[in-house]
């Protein structure tokens, strides 16, 4: 099936700095996911986007619904060690009966002290 | 908080062997799936359910079958393992709208 392009595929950063990646698709997308995967366990949901243009924060992370929908980015401030994982984007064509993911290529974070 | 759990972490089996992966949520969600995730390869669906004793293949359905008796329970069905098999599953959970899905904790499957 069909993958949506995420970039970087990894990042090598340290203890406090600030983070971006993005995901972007050849087709339009009604909402976008952003998950995060610690090794050996499932993703768990992090920030959900329903609108166009919609900018939505859960605590150091900050998400946001490109305007073309084909689009999505995340940002992390002040990373920390726990923030070490694979982060996964997703998205959603329709809501509604059997609506199936897309799912991103994902960013492997390491984070150095 | 949603909560999907899954029946194992870790599972080890051997070829030919019947296996049950299980599934319960406890949102009341309408739809439920079922993953397997592969280095390199990411997560693919295998199948999908959208109500009880209904169920559509995803991209990856061979060898594999599904049951949705209850509307919190989800299983998949190795009606004879392979070694190919060996993978991790992931069984998640969404409501029908807006949709976005929440995952168990994930099965080890170990096919020997």
């Amino acid at each position: 099936g069909q993958q949506l392009n995420q970039s970087p595929q990894s990042m090598f950063i340290q203890e406090g700095e600030d983070v971006s990646m993005n995901c972007t698709s050849s087709s339009i997308f009604n909402t976008w996911l952003w998950y995060k995967q610690d090794p050996g366990e499932g993703p768990v949901l992090l920030i959900a986007l329903y609108k166009a243009g919609e900018l939505t924060s859960n605590g150091r992370l900050t998400a946001q619904f490109g305007i073309t929908r084909k689009d999505s980015f995340l940002n992390i401030s002040a990373s920390i060690p726990s923030d070490v994982g694979i982060y996964f984007c997703a998205g959603l064509p329709r809501a509604g009966t059997a609506s199936k993911l897309t799912f991103g290529t994902g960013t492997r974070l390491q984070v150095t002290l | 908080d949603v909560k999907v759990t899954q029946s194992s972490r870790y599972l080890v089996k051997r070829t030919g062997e019947k296996v049950f992966l299980e599934c319960v949520q406890d949102m009341d969600h309408e739809n439920m799936f079922w993953y397997r995730q592969d280095p390199g390869l990411g997560l693919r669906l295998i199948y999908f359910s959208y109500d009880v004793k209904m169920k559509e293949k995803g991209d990856i359905p061979e060898g594999y079958s599904v049951s949705r008796e209850k509307k919190e329970r989800f299983s998949l069905i190795l009606e004879s393992a392979s070694t190919n098999q060996t993978s991790m599953y992931l069984c998640a959970s969404s409501p029908l709208s807006p949709g976005q899905q929440f995952f168990g904790p994930g099965t080890r499957l170990t096919v020997l």
